[in-house]
């Protein structure tokens, strides 16, 4: 499967613990998004990495939100000391966009996090 | 400031009829790009059309079309002889700044049989 990987699928954790999500993204893609998705809503922009470069980050994301992309491969997003209002889908996406070539934004399937 | 409106929350149809998703955005760039997705149960976004703003030509891809209205600020979505594997949620969005997307709520299609 070439399409962007999210793992793992599900995460039930207690609050006040730490969760970190991982994303592939299409390889050769060299941007790559997270989103926040809440029950009856789009997503909402959380952060964006242009190669391993974080390049912008949403007001939404706390200071107990980090996200990281090391060699401008896969992404990890942690969260630590998860609160009931962090329950939610969280959403990887990648794209391509160089001189001569770009691409819409592919997403994956996302992780859906439930804090209790 | 960039926003994306859906004004309908819901819409259930029967079998084969034809049905339009609303879409108003609001945005001060004078280069953009509109979008439609379309969220499933199994919860992944799959792309449908990419529109730029300098384009307003309508689009057909089989039973999809797509109008693309600057003048009103719309990019309306209709699907011609809905089928039920249409049922889904669908997500109109536009570009922000590094190309990152402002949704809309979406709108959840139910076609029944």
């Amino acid at each position: 499967d070439t399409g962007v990987s999210q793992d793992p699928r599900h995460k039930i954790t207690k609050r006040g613990q730490n969760v970190t999500f991982r994303c592939d993204p299409i390889s050769e893609h060299n941007r790559l998004y997270w989103y926040r998705q809440t029950l009856g809503q789009g997503p909402e922009f959380l952060t964006y990495f242009q190669n391993e470069a974080q390049l912008e980050k949403s007001r939404l994301l706390s200071d107990r939100f980090s996200a990281e992309r090391p060699k401008g491969s896969f992404s990890t997003l942690e969260i630590q000391r998860t609160e009931q209002g962090d329950s939610a889908m969280y959403l990887c996406a990648s794209s391509l966009a160089r001189q001569r070539a770009r691409t819409e934004a592919f997403f994956g399937q996302g992780t859906r996090l439930t804090v209790v | 400031a960039q926003k994306v409106t859906q004004a309908q929350t819901e819409i259930s149809v029967v079998e084969k009829e034809d049905v339009t998703l609303d879409c108003v955005y609001e945005t001060r760039d004078t280069t953009y790009y509109l979008f439609w997705y379309k969220q499933p149960p199994s919860g992944e976004l799959v792309f449908l059309i990419r529109r730029n703003s300098f384009d307003e030509q309508n689009e057909i891809s089989g039973r999809y079309s797509w109008n693309f209205q600057k003048s009103t600020s719309s990019f309306n979505f209709t699907i011609t002889a809905s089928q039920v594997v249409d049922s889904a949620v669908y997500f109109c969005a536009l570009t922000g700044g590094y190309n990152k997307l402002i949704f809309g709520a979406g709108t959840r299609l139910a076609v029944h049989p």
